[in-house]
């Protein structure tokens, strides 16, 4: 069965621009949570969907938005970057609620 | 605010010895995990504990629970450098798929 997987895996851009980064989950998984890694704040939980419908939220500006598609891919967004966004984000996966989250290789993000 | 502590952040250790990571979480929670996490790589998972009390082995590791005290350990035994790695506990509450992590414990092995 294939993995989590992430699309772009590498990504550059410049203040003030926008990005949206996209996930697919193992097939038959219905949840997916977003992560952002970095070396000043470590492992950070951005949001989670699970049918279609977020359920919880980190503690992120609004710049940082997200949504999940009937088949349960799911894209996240963020506007206006900020050189602080730089980061690896990673897109998680799990059959429900309560059940071991697999992660996807990752999408680092470069603002320069 | 669920916090997760872990320690040591750096650990540098020589084949064949033992070690123990430890993490602390500050409120009560339903499942505790331990990841991996190779440089520029994913977070692979190595276990999940769901009960007070509850082991779990995997080769050199072992993984253990008590929520009393809330505190998991991560025990290696007879270190190989293969586990050179970065380990994270992360901590989940039922109903909630959001995991709080700790922040990290970065393993070198020496040869």
């Amino acid at each position: 069965k294939a993995g989590v997987t992430q699309t772009p895996r590498y990504l550059i851009k410049t203040r003030g621009q926008q990005v949206t980064l996209s996930c697919s989950p193992i097939s038959g998984h219905r949840s997916v949570s977003w992560y952002q890694q970095t070396p000043g704040q470590g492992l950070q939980f951005l949001f989670e969907y699970f049918s279609e419908t977020q359920r919880n939220k980190g503690n992120f500006p609004g710049r940082f938005s997200g949504r999940q598609f009937s088949n349960s891919r799911s894209e996240m967004n963020v506007s206006t970057l900020e050189l602080g966004d730089s980061a690896l984000y990673l897109c998680a996966s799990s059959l429900r609620t309560g059940q071991t989250q697999y992660f996807g290789p990752g999408t680092r993000l470069l603002v320069l | 605010e669920l916090k997760v502590e872990q320690n040591p952040l750096f650990l540098s250790m020589q084949e064949g010895k033992n070690y123990t990571i430890y993490c602390n979480y500050s409120t009560t929670s339903d499942r505790l995990y331990w990841y991996r996490q190779d440089p520029g790589k994913s977070l692979e998972s190595l276990f999940v504990l769901l009960s007070n009390g509850a082991v779990k082995q995997e080769g050199r590791l072992m993984a253990s629970l008590d929520t009393k005290a809330r505190l998991s350990t991560l025990h290696i035994t007879a270190a190989v450098h293969d586990l050179s790695a970065t380990y994270f506990c992360a901590v989940e509450n039922f109903g909630n798929e959001k995991l709080t992590f700790g922040t990290g414990t970065r393993l070198t092995i020496i040869p």
